[in-house]
Parts: C-alpha cells; structure tokens; sequence
C-alpha cells in the first residue's frame, strides 16, 4: 500500500513545453506540499494546501500552478518548461501543518 | 544566519561506534522538530519527530531537543554501513503558516 505517491517518476521534456505531475495520498491527510530539490539537495518548499485550500505559496515563477481537486490529491502543472526547471519534485502530506510530512517517490524532471 | 543549520560533513564512523549529528536553529518558538533520512536518488524518509526537551529513543536512534540552546541532535548507535545517507534536520517554525524550515543536511558515511 504506497502512501504518497507520484507520477511519472522520470520526465524528459524539450524547452517550452508543458507538463503535468501528479500526486495522491491515501493516509487520509489533511494537508499536502510540493517540494523542489535541485542538484545541490536543498529541499525547497513550492507550494502546501490545508483542505484543497493554500496555505504556502513560495516564490515560485507563476508556470507553476498547483491544483488540488479533492484533500487526497495535489497536483502540479508547469508551462513553458526551462532548464533551471530540471530537478526532482517531491509531493508529501502531514496530517495537519503541525506533524511530520511523509513524502512521496519523487518525480525527477529533465528539460532538455 | 541560516534558519536551520547543520554541518554538511561527510561525518564518516566506523561500523558499530555512535554517530552524532548536530542541528540548530534560529526561531526561538520553534515546537516540532524533524529528523529525515535521505538516500541517494530517494525521497526524504522521517526517522524521529520530537516535541518537547530531552531525549526520545527509537531502537537504535536518540532525538535529543534543548530549546533553550536551541539545538536538536540525532545519536545513532551501533551505525551500520546501510546507515550512510544525508540526515536532514526540520524545524517548523512558529509564524502562523507554520512552515516546516529544511538544514542542508548531513552527509553520513559508515566504514565497514
């Protein structure tokens, strides 16, 4: 049973095109993120919803827009991708802002 | 100053001693503190979660919280070579979207 998970785990996109990730929690939490970590390992928060509602919006170039149709699901799409968009993007969920987040795969993002 | 530090090594042990990593942080109301396990082309795994002052045990791992110092470390005993990875420290801070602040982390090598 995989508590948070992630997909795709690997994409491979040109310069300019849009893509989509997608993540979804079945540990019944209340509140999800969206982290970025890029080769230097620094786990940078992106994005965090309470109940479908966000709570975190970081500084983060408006082609990211995240969107969370239900409490299980966070999802993330970026438009015109860049080659500084390449890293690994991490989804967790805590049961509540104040508990420990419990994270997914990862999906590792390559703009060529 | 960094909001959450940690000393970036590599802190190597040989297998079987204790190894200590170290975290300190600047927001003095500070209430939750994380302890992940991250391994190389892996997502951030939680290892301990401590709240309030003074050790928490979990088999072969000690949390140890001093707010006063403001300062958060994680022993383990025994190290195993499987116990090399970074160790990441999180703190979440005490502003009102209670963000969950990341150290660099810890780079953790165990000799066999």
């Amino acid at each position: 049973d995989t508590a948070v998970s992630q997909t795709p785990k690997y994409l491979v996109t040109q310069m300019g095109n849009d893509k989509s990730i997608k993540c979804e929690q079945n540990l019944g939490h209340d509140t999800m993120y969206w982290y970025k970590q890029d080769s230097k390992k620094f786990l940078k928060i992106m994005f965090s919803y309470n109940n479908k509602e966000l709570i975190i919006n970081e500084t983060v170039p408006n082609r990211f827009s995240p969107k969370s149709p239900d409490k299980a699901h966070l999802n993330l799409h970026i438009n015109s991708l860049e080659l500084g968009d390449s890293a690994v993007y991490f989804c967790a969920s805590s049961k509540d802002r104040s508990y420990e987040q419990y994270f997914g795969p990862g999906t590792r993002l390559t703009v060529t | 100053q960094k909001e959450v530090e940690q000393n970036s090594g590599p802190l190597s042990v040989p297998e079987g001693a204790i190894a200590s990593l170290n975290c300190t942080y600047s927001d003095r109301g500070s209430q939750s503190f994380f302890w992940y396990r991250q391994y190389s082309g892996k997502s951030p795994e939680l290892i301990m979660s401590i709240y309030s002052n003074g050790d928490k045990e979990d088999g072969r791992f000690t949390a140890q919280l001093n707010k006063a110092s403001q300062y958060v470390s994680l022993l383990i005993r025994d190290s195993q070579p499987s116990d090399s990875a970074t160790y990441l420290c999180a703190v979440i801070n005490a502003g009102n979207n209670r963000k969950l602040i990341w150290g660099l982390g810890t780079s953790l090598a165990v000799n066999p």
